[in-house]
C-alpha cells in the first residue's frame, strides 16, 4: 500500500565508502524528487526528474547521482560519502511538477 | 536564496485553541503549498493555494494567501494534541522541473 517508498531507512557508514538509497512509488506520478534535510530541518531539493528530464541542484556536489530505471523509481547513488553528508534524504513524487507531493518517510544516513 | 520563511519558528499553546502560523516569500509564485513533518517521518501535504486564490479550508485548517504581501498563513483551529508537528510552506514557481522551495517550519507544540 505505500505509496512512496524508501529503502533503507537507517544507514550507517564509514567516510569514503560509495551508498545507494532507493525509491520506489507506486502512484503513477510523473515526476520524482530528492531532497536533504539537515540538522536543523530545512529542506533542500537536490534532482527532479520525469520521464524526459533531469534537474540538478547546482550545488549538489557530483558525488551525488541520480538513477531511474524506470518512472516509478528515482534511486540516489553516492560516491565518497563524507561527514557533512550526514542528513535525512527524502524521496518524493507529484503527478507532474507543481501538483502536491507525497514523501516518503525517509533514510537517514550517518557518515562517521 | 531561500524562500517561504516561517513565523513563528516556535509556537506553544493549548490544547483547544487556534494556531496561525505565517509564510513570507520574495519572488513570485504559481502556487504555495503547507505539509506537515510529524518527528521522524517524512512530509504531509496539507493544502495547495493557487496564485490566483485568496483562502482555501480543509476541515479544521484554514489557509489564505496575499500576493501583494507575498505571505500567506495557515490557521488550525480547535487544536488537538496530534496536531503537535513541524509545519512548512513551500513555494512553486513554475516555468520548470525546479521543484518546491521550502521554508525552515514552524515546530507546533500543543500542550494537553
Amino acid at each position: 500500500d505505500t505509496a512512496v517508498s524508501q529503502t533503507p531507512k537507517y544507514l550507517v557508514t564509514q567516510m569514503g565508502n560509495d551508498k545507494s538509497i532507493k525509491c520506489e512509488q507506486n502512484l503513477g506520478h510523473d515526476t520524482m524528487y530528492w531532497y536533504k534535510q539537515d540538522s536543523k530541518k530545512f529542506l533542500k531539493i537536490m534532482f527532479s526528474y520525469n520521464n524526459k528530464e533531469l534537474i540538478i541542484n547546482e550545488t549538489v556536489p557530483n558525488r551525488f547521482s541520480p538513477k531511474s530505471p524506470d518512472k516509478a523509481h528515482l534511486n540516489l547513488h553516492i560516491n565518497s560519502l563524507e561527514l557533512g553528508d550526514s542528513a535525512v534524504y527524502f524521496c518524493a513524487s507529484s503527478l507532474r511538477d507543481g501538483y502536491g507531493y507525497t514523501f516518503g518517510s525517509g533514510t537517514r544516513l550517518t557518515v562517521v | 536564496s531561500q524562500q517561504g520563511e516561517e513565523d513563528p519558528q516556535a509556537l506553544s499553546i493549548q490544547e483547544g485553541e487556534n494556531a496561525t502560523m505565517n509564510c513570507s516569500y520574495k519572488t513570485s509564485i504559481n502556487n504555495l503549498q503547507w505539509y506537515r513533518q510529524n518527528s521522524g517521518r517524512g512530509l504531509v501535504h496539507l493544502i495547495l493555494i493557487r496564485s490566483n486564490e485568496r483562502e482555501k479550508h480543509s476541515g479544521r485548517l484554514r489557509v489564505t494567501l496575499d500576493t501583494s504581501k507575498k505571505s500567506s498563513s495557515l490557521l488550525i483551529t480547535a487544536s488537538r494534541a496530534a496536531d503537535t508537528a513541524s509545519y512548512f510552506c513551500a513555494k512553486y514557481s513554475g516555468g520548470g522541473a525546479d521543484g518546491l522551495t521550502f521554508g525552515k517550519g514552524t515546530h507546533l507544540i500543543i500542550q494537553p
